[in-house]
């Protein structure tokens, strides 16, 4: 069975521009969460979707948006790049919401000059 | 922000030896996860132990969690130069109703001397 994907693997943008990274979740998942790891730090929790739904959302500005599809997948937006989003970015997936275990794909690297 | 803490931040071992790594929280949790990373890529689930649970096993894997502590701690058993990696304590806290929110650590990074 295919874990979860991720694409694309690596990105570069320059300031200002935005962004769109997308995650297909393991088959028969519901819920995707994404999270930022900035390098030397752990991942910090984004956003979490379940049935198509925002359930949960992180300390991150408002030009950080997403969206799950009706087949479950995701897209992270980013709008009006900073040099202080370069990271990598993970998408995770859960049968349910709640207190299960995440499945986390490969991650898109981001960088931003 | 960091809920979880761990310590040491590095650690170096030779092959063969046991490698212990600490991590300490700050609220009430539902569980508390380890995960595994390698090179900086994807985050491989290793153990989950429920707030109501003190010890796991799994394979050379022994998980212990002390609720009154706050802590929990992570043993590798009989450590391969494979182990090498950085790895993470996530826990994770209720965010409204059933929502739940992993919340990591920094990591400890773990080498394994062949």
């Amino acid at each position: 069975d295919a874990g979860v994907t991720q694409s694309p693997t690596h990105l570069i943008k320059t300031r200002g521009q935005q962004v769109t990274l997308r995650c297909s979740p393991i088959s028969g998942h519901k819920s995707v969460s994404w999270y930022q790891q900035v390098l030397g730090q752990g991942p910090q929790f984004i956003f979490q979707y379940y049935e198509k739904e925002e359930r949960g959302r992180g300390n991150f500005p408002d030009r950080f948006s997403a969206r799950q599809f009706p087949n479950y997948s995701s897209e992270l937006n980013v709008n009006a790049l900073l040099l202080g989003d370069s990271a990598l970015y993970l998408c995770a997936s859960s049968f349910e919401i709640g207190k299960n275990i995440q499945y986390f794909g490969a991650g898109t690297r981001l960088s931003v000059l | 922000s960091q809920q979880g803490e761990e310590d040491p931040q590095a650690l170096s071992i030779q092959e063969g030896e046991n490698a212990t790594m600490n991590c300490s929280y700050k609220t009430s949790i539902n569980n508390l996860q380890w995960y595994r990373q390698n090179s900086g890529r994807g985050l491989v689930h290793l153990i989950l132990i429920r707030s109501n649970e003190r010890e796991k096993h799994s394979g050379r894997l022994r998980v212990t969690l002390d609720t009154s502590k706050k802590s929990s701690s992570l043993l590798i058993t009989a450590s391969r130069a494979a182990d090498t990696a950085s790895y993470f304590c996530a826990t994770s806290q209720t965010i409204t109703g059933a929502n739940s929110k992993l919340t990591f650590g920094k990591g400890i990074t773990l080498s394994v001397r062949p």
